[in-house]
């Protein structure tokens, strides 16, 4: 069975810095990842999918990244703003639905 | 415009009764969804329906069940509520199953007292 896991759980940074969130799965046989963030109370917002046969995928100031063969995808956020703050969840769609990982809840400090 | 959009956002109910979850996608999707995040923020796939038919069908009691009356809605009815029914259940749609990139309604918010 699958298993996503996302670490660390919880990361504070000042806002101007770069940081990278981590995310590791269990069974390579993947179709695809995605990126989503949630703010409190909130729904899911989708922020970036990469497909089994990609390596990246950017967009803007987020650039996401999958190694099927380690398990691992990370997401890069460059010059992190206050309003990058939120949870970070990775969804990886395997079998014939999506696990998802636990989150890392990003708060950028102005 | 709302691309996937739940009713209501907020339901209060006792133990024992039964209510309903509604969700519509004006995305033109194939394929719908039903997540349980728990007060741990864990999100666990509930259902999946693939052109109304049924494709996931997790280890959920079975006193939920969904019914999709087409491509477009994906309702959710829970009998016989139980306080550890308390959760926000979450829609979503994607355009095929699973290999396809998903889009979640803002979620309900459900507390069982």
């Amino acid at each position: 069975k699958q298993e996503v896991t996302q670490i660390p759980a919880a990361l504070s940074v000042p806002e101007g810095e770069n940081l990278v969130l981590n995310c590791s799965f269990t069974d390579s046989a993947i179709y695809n990842l995605q990126w989503f963030r949630q703010d409190p109370g909130k729904g899911l917002t989708s922020l970036l999918l990469i497909q089994s046969s990609q390596r990246e995928q950017t967009s803007g100031r987020l650039n996401a990244s999958l190694d099927k063969s380690s398990g691992r995808s990370t997401l890069y956020i460059a010059a992190s703003q206050p309003g990058d703050s939120a949870t970070y969840l990775c969804a990886v769609g395997a079998g014939n639905q999506f696990y998802f990982g636990t989150g890392t809840s990003l708060t950028v400090i102005p | 415009d709302t691309a996937v959009s739940q009713t209501p956002k907020y339901l209060v109910t006792q133990m024992g009764n039964d209510k309903s979850i509604k969700c519509e996608q004006n995305l033109g999707h194939d394929t719908m969804y039903w997540y349980k995040q728990d007060s741990k923020k864990f999100l666990k796939i509930m259902f999946s329906y693939n052109n109304k038919e049924l494709i996931i069908n997790e280890t959920v009691p079975n006193r939920f069940s969904p019914k999709s009356p087409d491509k477009a809605h994906l309702n959710l009815h829970i009998n016989s509520l139980e306080l550890g029914d308390s959760a926000v259940y979450f829609c979503a749609s994607s355009q095929r199953a699973h290999s396809y990139e998903q889009y979640f309604g803002p979620g309900t918010r459900l507390t069982v007292t």
